[in-house]
């Protein structure tokens, strides 16, 4: 299967802390993306990286992809309360013609005030 | 406007029940998704439109009944349900392309299913 492995599976910081979650994955991939989600809610798009990139940024989120490792890491800077929630990292598999996307297991943040 | 709508927001039903979930969005996407997500796993996959024509179908059992009647509308019938499949079912929507699977996904707020 071509599902991201994520971890750690869960973490809790303070805020003003950084928040760094890695995945990793199987297949050769043309983009690897990363989701949030708030508890029993929908998914929110966070950033796309290219497998020709390397690192990308967007506000106080930095994502890196080494594609040797078949790995990604997110990093959230300066944490705030509200980024409590579950990220997932997505992946758009060679293994299935690039037809779908296949979330990884998940990392759980808790941000305490 | 950017927005995937779900409808109902909780279903609670029996087994022997027929309902219906709802998704649309007015965004012009010509993909649409049907995914399951059980509490603290990821979503999976249930079933993709791709300009209204089921494109894939992820082996999802027959009491499982999808429908796209336009491009903006994304149906999901449900009927003789089991009790395993609670669970929040979340609808989204993308771009359409040659390989779907490269699009950023808009999902939905999710429909929170409990099956007696």
């Amino acid at each position: 299967s071509q599902q991201g492995e994520e971890d750690p599976q869960a973490l809790s910081i303070q805020e003003g802390e950084n928040a760094t979650m890695n995945c990793s994955y199987k297949t050769s991939i043309n983009n690897l993306q990363w989701y949030r989600q708030n508890s029993g809610r929908g998914l929110v798009h966070l950033i796309l990286i290219r497998s020709n990139e390397r690192e990308k940024h967007s506000g106080r989120l930095r994502v890196t992809l080494d594609t040797s490792k078949k790995s990604s890491s997110l990093l959230i800077t300066a944490s705030r309360a509200a980024d409590t929630a579950s990220y997932f990292c997505a992946t758009d598999g060679m293994d299935t013609g690039f037809q779908k996307l296949v979330f990884g297991t998940g990392t759980r943040l808790l941000v305490s005030p | 406007d950017t927005e995937v709508t779900q409808t109902p927001k909780h279903l609670v039903m029996g087994m022997t029940n027929k309902k219906s979930l709802k998704c649309e969005q007015h965004m012009g996407h010509r993909a649409m998704y049907w995914y399951k997500q059980k509490a603290k796993k990821p979503p999976e996959l249930m079933f993709v439109y791709s300009y209204e024509k089921l494109s894939i179908n992820e082996s999802v059992p027959s009491r499982f009944s999808p429908e796209c009647p336009n491009s903006s509308l994304l149906n999901l019938h449900l009927h003789a349900l089991q009790p395993e499949d609670s669970a929040l079912y979340l609808c989204a929507s993308s771009r359409g392309t040659t390989n779907p699977g490269t699009d950023t996904q808009y999902f939905g707020p999710g429909t929170r299913l409990t099956v007696l």
